[in-house]
């Protein structure tokens, strides 16, 4: 059973476009992380989001952790290619000893 | 500091064979873990360890054995190999088990296996 949804599964845009993906779940999670992953590599961490509500910005990517702590959100304003990559959502339940559930992920695609 | 080293990179097997996919962290991380990756799917969890002598199943542990002997060493054993385990395995590590999970995992690079 996959916990965690992410949409879109694909996105293909140009350089300088915005776009949002969304992880979402049926069941709460204390802390959502979210991991880009480039080809041929592990995924990497990029935020760590643990109270309902919260916004964290790390230069262009916006993340926002849902009020009731069941769905995340990845903002990127402006877009480039460096960006290119799959986008991973990973949700923790208290007590579980950093056991991650991962979401579908989301391969991004941004082109010249 | 190497960090998480997987090996071997690319693997090959016939059905039924075994092998054991190798992980080590020079980091003095307490926690380790086994995923796997497949299309559409994400990440996984096969076995985890929160410390050496310590290991505990995960989300998708049939057909695959772990050991934690040592901090820094975490192999997974596949025992009879399947054509449904063919998959990318991914090893991570990080350094204490956290109650919250906002403990930063870092991965080794893979290991891509194809059974036949």
């Amino acid at each position: 059973t996959q916990l965690l949804e992410q949409s879109p599964q694909f996105l293909s845009i140009q350089e300088g476009e915005n776009l949002t993906v969304y992880c979402n779940s049926s069941s709460v999670f204390s802390s959502l992380q979210w991991y880009r992953q480039e080809p041929g590599e592990g995924p990497v961490l990029l935020v760590t989001v643990v109270t309902g509500g919260e916004v964290k910005k790390l230069k262009r990517l916006t993340f926002q952790f849902g009020d009731a702590r069941k769905d995340s959100s990845l903002h990127i304003t402006a877009a480039q290619p460096g960006d290119t990559g799959l986008y991973l959502c990973a949700g923790a339940k208290t007590g579980t000893a950093s056991k991650l559930t991962f979401g579908t992920g989301t391969r991004l695609q941004v082109t010249l | 500091n190497a960090g998480v080293t997987q090996t071997p990179k690319f693997q090959v097997l016939k059905t039924g064979q075994s092998m054991t996919l190798q992980c080590a962290q020079d980091m003095n991380h307490e926690y380790m873990s086994w995923y796997r990756q497949d299309p559409g799917m994400g990440l996984r969890l096969i076995h985890y360890s929160v410390g050496a002598g310590i290991t505990d199943q995960g989300e998708v542990p049939n057909g695959y054995n772990v050991s934690r002997s040592t901090t820094e060493d975490f192999p997974l054993r596949l025992l009879s190999a399947a054509p449904s385990q063919t998959s990318v395995y991914f090893c991570a590590s990080s350094y204490r088990p956290s109650g919250r999970g906002t403990d930063t995992q870092y991965f080794g690079p893979g290991t891509r296996l194809t059974v036949l």
